[in-house]
């Protein structure tokens, strides 16, 4: 069965500062997507990237950043110079690639950027 | 790019009516619907799996009769909360799924039962 484990459930850190989100990841499925959404206080999901299992190649897209280990089933986010703005919890999720089935969920991790 | 529409962002009702929670694909046909709870601080739990025309399937622990969900047309699924009572006070959200397209969530559902 999927398991999405963040085992991060609340971090600080001051602004500028770098923040790493991490995510470990359980399937039986040979094939699938991870996924990072972001749910800032307004309760709606931000979809911020999704990647092939496949894929290892590490994805930067401005202050973001994701390290795809498939050796150690993790897919962490890195966060560069932190903002304010940044403050959300942050779920990272697994499906299959058939995507008939759902999302499974971590349980997020709230991040607080403390100006 | 893809977008759902969830309707109405905020509900407050009193115990023992029944709420009506619209999710709509404005720009793509969703051939699948997924149906989420979130209670506070706490992740994404998933109440059932709906597909166009078909009837949905509920996970383990959700009551069928009491969330009632509707996927008629392939732009279109509601989840009716009957006789709501304050445990049934969450965060509700919504995520269609098409063709080409992954995962869009609706912006979600606030319902309150005093």
């Amino acid at each position: 069965a999927q398991k999405v484990t963040q085992a991060q459930t609340e971090i600080s850190v001051v602004e500028k500062e770098d923040v790493t989100l991490d995510c470990v990841y359980e399937t039986r499925d040979t094939t699938y997507y991870l996924f990072w959404y972001k749910q800032p206080p307004s309760g709606e999901l931000v979809f911020l990237i999704r990647r092939n299992s496949f894929d290892e190649q590490n994805e930067i897209s401005g202050r973001y950043s994701w390290n795809f280990q498939k050796s150690t089933s993790s897919f962490n986010f890195t966060i560069t110079a932190s903002q304010v703005v940044d403050s959300a919890v942050y779920f990272c999720a697994l499906s299959d690639q058939t995507g008939a089935n759902n999302l499974f969920f971590g349980t997020g991790t709230r991040l607080t950027v403390i100006p | 790019g893809a977008v759902v529409s969830q309707h109405p962002s905020r509900v407050i009702c009193k115990s023992g009516t029944s709420v009506k929670i619209e999710c709509r694909s404005l720009d793509f046909q969703a051939t699948t619907m997924f149906w989420y709870r979130q209670f506070p601080k706490k992740s994404l739990m998933l109440m059932a799996t709906s597909n166009e025309g078909s009837k949905a399937t509920y996970e383990q622990g959700v009551e069928k009769d009491k969330f009632l969900i509707n996927h008629a047309s392939l732009t279109l699924s509601t989840l009716t909360v009957t006789s709501a009572h304050p445990e049934d006070s969450s965060f509700y959200i919504c995520s269609a799924r098409g063709r080409y397209y992954g995962y869009t969530f609706g912006s979600g559902t606030r319902l309150t039962v005093v």
